[in-house]
């Protein structure tokens, strides 16, 4: 199975911060990574997959990078309502598909 | 509007079986394959199961192979997953997905998931 690590595991933000979460597959995943954003209390919501693309409704202030082993999600100006655990999931080889452990924001 | 609806969960008997349902509103059901994802408390997300929009194929995480099984009534737009031998740590939140691509085959991109049920094993 492709493990999937995020990093940090936690990080500290503010408002109007420009924020980059990491993710590292144990192999090439070949741009199939998804991102995930789970608010307190929700559940998931598709943000990017195809390791750039942003689904529906995402705001531009979302972006995602990266290739091979290493990708990366961006968003370029925090906001409040940003607060969340982000998970990074690669379905390049399946089954299974497999998420990383997440990355909280806290204010 | 487009949804996805759980129901079946609560608190179970360690060694008991569970049915979990999942009916799906606002979009063409029998063309989708359809997924499960589980969260235990306080931990991430962990794929669980897939199926393909006939259920005719249905892939399952190794970690539950013998004592999962998955499947579909597309003309009541409802998935269904079954666990028995229930354990401990099966106590999760078992989410309802919807792959991405609505066609032949699977993407495992998730773009619509359920509100989730919650699924307590303990005596």
């Amino acid at each position: 199975d492709i493990v999937v690590t995020q990093s940090p595991a936690t990080l500290s933000v503010s408002p109007g911060d420009k924020v980059s979460l990491s993710c590292r597959a144990s192999r090439s995943i070949a741009a199939r990574l998804a991102w995930y954003q789970q608010k307190p209390g929700q559940a998931p919501r598709l943000l990017i997959y195809e390791a750039s693309t942003r689904a529906t409704d995402v705001p531009v202030r979302f972006s995602g990078s990266g290739s091979g082993t290493e990708y990366t999600l961006t968003i370029s100006a925090l906001q409040s309502e940003d607060v969340a655990v982000y998970y990074c999931q690669q379905y390049h080889n399946w089954p299974p598909v497999t998420f990383g452990q997440g990355t909280r924001l806290e204010i | 509007d487009v949804k996805l609806s759980e129901s079946g969960g609560g608190l179970i008997q360690p060694g008991e079986s569970l049915r979990l349902s999942c009916t799906a509103s606002g979009f063409t059901f029998a063309n989708c394959a359809m997924a499960w994802v589980r969260q235990a408390p306080g931990e991430g997300l962990e794929w669980v199961a897939s199926v393909d929009d006939g259920g005719e194929a249905s892939f399952y995480t190794n970690s539950l192979k013998g004592r999962i099984s998955t499947s579909r009534d597309n003309s009541r737009s409802t998935l269904f997953l079954e666990l028995s031998g229930l354990r401990a740590e099966d106590t999760a939140v078992y989410y309802c997905v919807k792959d991405r691509y609505c066609g032949s085959g699977f993407t495992y991109v998730f773009d619509l998931w359920g509100q989730g049920a919650l699924v307590t094993v303990s005596s």
